[in-house]
């Protein structure tokens, strides 16, 4: 069964530098997702993609938040200037199409920032 | 802003009983809910999505929904150890993509 993959799972890093979280989403799913969830919190959304752009964006998701599709396969996300509130899991996530269909998680990438 | 909730402590159940989880949300345009099954440490697991008032079954799990009350909530039938886990909530609305996520309920079968 195809499923949503995440690289690194965990990423230690120093204050103020800059992470590339890379996803692979399910192969024919059309629209991707970023979700983090700090420890003991709520899954929290934070940007939606499809056809190489943004299609919505939390208040979380400032500008020193970005999303890419580099390639045919790969989605990730960039973290500027990483703060120590920044430290969270963070989920990729794919969904066929849009508005009401299921959303399937990748297994997350655990960012430490120190 | 979409909230969800989900209030109940922890839920302690004995191997073989049912336990029930319920969920409470606020956009009344919301169109689609899920629940997701999320293990400690781990990433969330899809359980059951539905669309439309009433029941919808798929094995142990049953999800229930009544949009006149904005309630949605699960049943885990015969539960076992295996589905002591964090249950999550989640919702979407008409037109747009993203998850609101309830907080979680936790539940522990008891072997």
């Amino acid at each position: 069964e195809p499923e949503v993959t995440q690289t690194p799972s965990h990423q230690v890093t120093q204050m103020g530098q800059e992470v590339i979280l890379r996803c692979v989403p399910i192969s024919n799913h059309l629209y991707f997702y970023w979700y983090r969830q700090i420890l003991g919190q709520k899954v929290e959304f934070l940007v939606s993609f499809y056809n190489n752009e943004i299609s919505e964006k939390s208040e979380i998701f400032d500008d020193q938040f970005s999303v890419e599709r580099p390639d045919g396969s790969n989605f990730t996300l960039k973290i500027r200037s990483t703060k120590l509130e920044d430290s969270a899991m963070y989920f990729c996530a794919s969904s066929p199409r849009t508005g009401t269909d299921t959303q399937y998680f990748g297994p997350g990438t655990r960012l430490t920032v120190l | 802003q979409k909230e969800v909730e989900q209030n109940s402590g922890p839920l302690s159940v004995p191997e073989g009983a049912i336990a029930s989880l319920n969920c409470t949300y606020s956009d009344r345009g919301s169109q689609s809910f899920f629940w997701y099954r999320q293990y400690s440490g781990k990433s969330p697991e899809l359980i059951m999505f539905i669309y439309s008032n009433g029941d919808k079954e798929d094995g142990r799990f049953t999800a229930q929904l009544n949009k006149a009350s904005q309630y949605v909530s699960l049943l885990i039938r015969d539960s076992q150890p295996s589905d002591s886990a964090t249950y999550l909530c989640a919702v979407n609305g008409y037109g747009n993509n993203r998850l609101a996520f309830g907080k979680g309920n936790q539940v522990v079968v008891i072997p």
